[in-house]
């Protein structure tokens, strides 16, 4: 069975940084792309960052592009993404997804960002 | 990266059907046959529907399709029923550095 678990969510300053992961497991975790998608309450989805199987091919949403950064641990199973320099705008629901059609998602992690 | 365009809402009796459309350019939705639909139930993570403009995974019913044409995709869920009731996002690969872009999303009401 595909689990993916995200932690690492909680209440932050702007300004700060935050490190979100996302542990998988029920599949071969090293021969897909994996994505971060976000959530803002009671609103859409948005895509905020996917990373290719080798890390080779990386992209970010403009919204946090030079501030958020996606990594992956292929010996660990986890994703990460570390977002610096946060903003108000940045609360969301950060949820892992699986694969190029987000096949699979966690629960998703709270990322609330107030002073 | 602008978002893809979907109408807020969308409604339907039981037994009938409701198409949603997808909105995009050639640079996203038209440019590649990547377009993904999701369902999203109230404070439950989303389900994926549709895959690659057409294809169902396991264990979604037939009721849901999807169909491309240009820069706009489409999906039709037929024989409504009460459980169909939740909202519905489109998302489409955008190009190279696996970028990708989603839609607002479609609240579908079964009345």
């Amino acid at each position: 069975e595909v689990q993916l678990v995200e932690s690492g969510g909680g209440l932050v300053q702007p300004g700060r940084s935050l490190r979100l992961s996302c542990a998988a497991s029920g599949f071969t975790f090293d021969d897909y792309a994996m994505h971060w998608v976000r959530q803002a309450p009671g609103k859409g989805l948005e895509w905020v960052s996917g990373i290719s199987w080798n890390s080779g091919s990386i992209g970010y949403a403009d919204s946090v592009k030079g501030r958020f950064t996606i990594s992956r641990d292929n010996a660990k199973n986890s994703l990460y993404l570390q977002m610096n320099s946060l903003r108000a705008e940045d609360t969301a629901l950060y949820y892992c997804a699986k694969g190029r059609g987000f096949d699979y998602w966690g629960q998703g992690t709270l990322v609330t960002v107030s002073s | 990266q602008s978002a893809l365009t979907q109408p807020p809402s969308a409604s339907g009796s039981p037994g009938q059907s409701v198409t949603i459309s997808c909105t995009g350019t050639s640079s996203d939705v038209g440019g590649y046959n990547y377009v993904s639909w999701y369902q999203q139930h109230p404070g439950k993570a989303p389900k994926l529907m549709i895959y690659e403009v057409s294809k169902r995974p396991s264990g979604v019913p037939d009721r849901f399709s999807g169909s491309k044409s240009g820069n706009t995709a489409s999906l039709t869920v037929s024989g409504l029923q009460a459980e169909d009731e939740a909202d519905y996002y489109c998302s489409s690969y955008a190009g190279s550095n696996n970028l990708y872009v989603f839609g607002t999303g479609t609240k579908v009401t079964v009345l």
